[in-house]
């Protein structure tokens, strides 16, 4: 169980063009959602907390603008990065909080679940 | 900002303990350890959380000391999948945003 699936994997688009990833909690609600950017050979840098029915929490220094994110359900989060552009190449990784107790039988903690990631280029 | 140091890179011989360290002297009452890891383009997985006692399960054992101001993750036999980057976290329990390090890059080399 707690399995976090992305789509797409990899995606290729032309500067200026808008790009929607989903994130998707497959066997588990997940109020609070996670947006994670990562360079190559850089470590994940937090982009916004997102949460189920209300505006999603950026961290300093990311353009909420840009990044559109919408919670619509329990179990999915969308990431749009709008007008892209080269410099937003990157890997895009979600993870949602699991509810305590989910994992096994083992006890609350905040365990996060990650998807697999997606690849943006941006040409 | 992390509030954890951690070495940037250790070798392993396969079938050997590989031992991780990690730095959180600012480490509040309240916070946890925690360990991911994350194989070369993939999502972080979760290992091992603790508070303050030591912990184990069926993949790595975490030694935390009596100040709470470092750890220790154990992989007991590292095998050539364990290669990956490892990050120590420090986090409440619930519902926190995890900030991840640099990390530590285990090769596990045969």
């Amino acid at each position: 169980g707690a399995v976090v699936s992305q789509h797409p994997s990899r995606v290729i688009c032309k500067s200026g063009t808008s790009v929607k990833i989903e994130c998707r909690s497959l066997d588990f609600q997940a109020t609070t959602m996670f947006w994670y950017r990562q360079f190559p050979k850089q470590s994940l840098m937090l982009m916004a907390t997102s949460n189920e029915g209300s505006k999603a929490t950026y961290e300093q220094g990311v353009e909420k603008d840009k990044f559109l994110i919408n919670h619509a359900s329990l179990t999915l989060s969308t990431l749009t990065v709008t007008s892209a552009h080269p410099e937003d190449s990157s890997f895009y990784i979600c993870s949602a909080d699991a509810p305590p107790g989910l994992a096994g039988g083992r006890s609350s903690y905040n365990e996060q679940f990650f998807g697999p990631g997606t690849r943006l280029t941006v040409l | 900002d992390a509030k954890t140091t951690q070495p940037p890179s250790m070798d392993c011989a396969e079938g050997r303990a590989a031992n991780l360290p990690c730095n959180h002297s600012t480490i509040s009452g309240n916070e946890y350890v925690y360990w991911y890891r994350q194989i070369h383009s993939q999502g972080p997985q979760y290992i091992i959380h603790g508070l303050k006692n030591n912990e184990t399960n069926e993949m790595a054992s975490l030694i935390i000391t009596e100040d709470r101001k470092s750890s220790t993750l154990i992989l007991p036999h590292a095998t050539l999948r364990d290669t990956a980057v490892y990050y120590c976290i420090v986090a409440g329990l619930y519902g926190n945003k995890l900030v991840f390090g640099a990390g530590t890059i285990l090769r596990v080399k045969s």
